[in-house]
C-alpha cells in the first residue's frame, strides 16, 4: 500500500498565522492527492483536489501544492474556523490511502 | 444539492454481518463519472477508505478487508450498500458514504459530499 505520512501531527497556532503542513507519499503518486478538513464532530469536507485545485467555495487562503511524493497544504491568515484535522488522500493506487492527519489547535 | 445519509444496525455481535445503506439525492449512480465511496473512522482515529462503486457497476475494494467486503447499488432507488462479513471489535467505527466524482478530463477523483456517518459498535 502507498503510505501517506503527514507532518506535523499537531500544531499550536494563533489566528492570523500562516500555517504549512506536509504530506509525503511512499511512492510517486503524481498529483493524485486531495486534502480534506474535518472539524470536531463533523464529516470531512473536500478542500483541494488534484494536489493544487481549490474546490468550489473553499476560501483562497487555502493553497495546495506538490507533486510526486511531497505535498503541502498552506493556510495563509489562519482563522478560528479553520481549527480542524486535515487529511491528505492519494488515489493514484488501489487502495486509496489517507494520511494520519494534522490537527490544528489554538495556542 | 447532493445529500447522503447512512443507516445501519448501530450495534452488532462479533462474527455477524454488518449491512449499511447509503441513501442519497441530488445525483444518479447511472450518470457517467458518478460513484459512492465508503470510508470509516474509529473513534478518535484517522480515516480509512473501504470501497467505491461506480456508475458503470465497477467496484474497488480495500484489500486489507480481504474478501469480507461487498459493495452494491440500487440505481432506481438512489441507494448504495456496504456489507462486511465476520465483523470483530476492530470494525467498530463511524462509517461514512461519500459522493465521489471522476473528472475524466484530468483524471482526478473527489469525494465532494459526505453523509453524517453511521456509528457501528461490534460488541458481545
Amino acid at each position: 500500500n502507498t503510505v501517506m505520512t503527514q507532518s506535523p501531527t499537531s500544531m499550536f497556532i494563533s489566528v492570523g498565522d500562516r500555517v504549512t503542513m506536509n504530506c509525503k507519499a511512499s511512492q510517486n503518486v503524481g498529483t493524485n492527492v486531495d486534502w480534506y478538513q474535518q472539524k470536531t464532530g463533523q464529516s470531512p469536507k473536500l478542500l483541494i483536489y488534484g494536489a493544487s485545485n481549490r474546490y468550489t467555495g473553499v476560501p483562497d487562503r487555502f493553497t495546495g501544492s506538490g507533486s510526486g511524493t511531497d505535498f503541502t497544504l498552506t493556510i495563509s491568515n489562519m482563522q478560528a474556523e479553520d481549527l480542524a484535522v486535515y487529511y491528505c488522500l492519494q488515489y493514484n493506487y488501489n487502495p486509496w490511502t489517507f494520511g494520519g492527519g494534522t490537527k490544528l489547535e489554538l495556542k | 444539492q447532493v445529500t447522503l445519509k447512512e443507516s445501519g444496525p448501530g450495534i452488532l455481535q462479533p462474527s455477524h454481518t454488518l449491512s449499511l445503506t447509503c441513501s442519497f439525492s441530488g445525483f444518479s449512480l447511472s450518470t457517467y463519472g458518478m460513484g459512492v465511496s465508503w470510508i470509516r473512522q474509529p473513534s478518535g482515529k484517522g480515516l480509512e477508505w473501504l470501497a467505491s462503486i461506480w456508475w458503470n457497476g465497477n467496484t474497488y475494494n480495500n484489500p486489507s478487508l480481504k474478501s469480507r467486503l461487498t459493495v452494491s447499488k440500487d440505481t432506481s432507488n438512489n441507494q448504495a450498500f456496504l456489507k462486511v462479513t465476520s465483523v470483530d471489535t476492530a470494525d467498530t467505527a463511524t462509517y461514512y458514504c461519500a459522493h465521489t466524482t471522476f473528472y475524466y478530463y484530468d483524471g482526478t477523483y473527489v469525494m465532494d459530499a459526505w453523509g453524517q456517518g453511521a456509528s457501528v459498535t461490534v460488541s458481545s
